[in-house]
């Protein structure tokens, strides 16, 4: 019972590189999110995806692109990093776009140097 | 705009004391309230929730009650335990805002044996 997926746990990237964080989830669900997590923060929306063939801007859009593969893949692109992307990143979903449950995956952990 | 603020952290409290930790939301119309909870290296859950006043979420022996005219959502229980030790998160979410959830920073909660 997977659930949320992500990968890599870890990344270190130099200043320009670019990579791809990988999200998928097994639970059927429609809705896909991409967060940031900073100390003192809460959690920012970064994209998000409220149905396969749809994506969104949110809070914190700039310096990332996403993509939803199909309906269980959702993927963050960073084309050129910037330390101030160094963060925690999460991937979440649930099954549509009204109150139902947020299921998370453990996160990737992005140092930029 | 909108918004949730949470008392600050980290909050040490003794195994067996009883738990409170405010939560205080900035909103217009009639928001659905969350608590999550996010223990070390893993992504958040959700652990309650509310969907309207004078509502009561319970779960794991906590509670907290959506009290509309203090604005507020607090998290409480009544005897915390050493594995309850993580960061709890409140949240809101509006139907006019597509459902998508608003932050708190997050407190961190340490139990002590």
């Amino acid at each position: 019972n997977a659930g949320v997926t992500q990968t890599p746990k870890f990344q270190v990237l130099k200043t320009g590189q670019s990579m791809t964080l990988q999200c998928a989830q097994d639970m059927n669900h429609n809705s896909m999110y991409w967060y940031r997590q900073d100390p003192g923060m809460g959690l920012r929306l970064i994209y998000y995806s409220a149905s396969e063939g749809t994506t969104d801007k949110g809070e914190v859009p700039n310096g990332y692109n996403v993509s939803r593969l199909n309906k269980r893949e959702f993927s963050l692109r960073l084309e050129s990093a910037a330390p101030s992307q160094t963060s925690v990143y999460f991937c979440a979903s649930k099954m549509d776009r009204g109150n139902s449950p947020l299921h998370f995956g453990n996160g990737t952990r992005l140092t930029v140097t | 705009g909108d918004s949730v603020t949470q008392m600050e952290g980290p909050v040490t409290l003794s195994e067996e004391a009883f738990l409170t930790i405010n939560c205080t939301y900035t909103a217009t119309g009639y928001p659905s309230l969350f608590w999550y909870v996010q223990y070390p290296g893993e992504g958040l859950q959700l652990l309650l929730k509310a969907t309207k006043a004078d509502d009561k979420g319970s779960n794991k022996g906590f509670e907290a009650t959506y009290r509309k005219e203090t604005t507020s959502f607090h998290l409480e229980k009544g005897s915390v335990q050493v594995s309850d030790s993580a960061v709890y998160f409140c949240a809101l979410s509006k139907t006019d805002s597509n459902y998508q959830l608003i932050w708190g920073a997050g407190t961190k909660l340490i139990i002590k044996p």
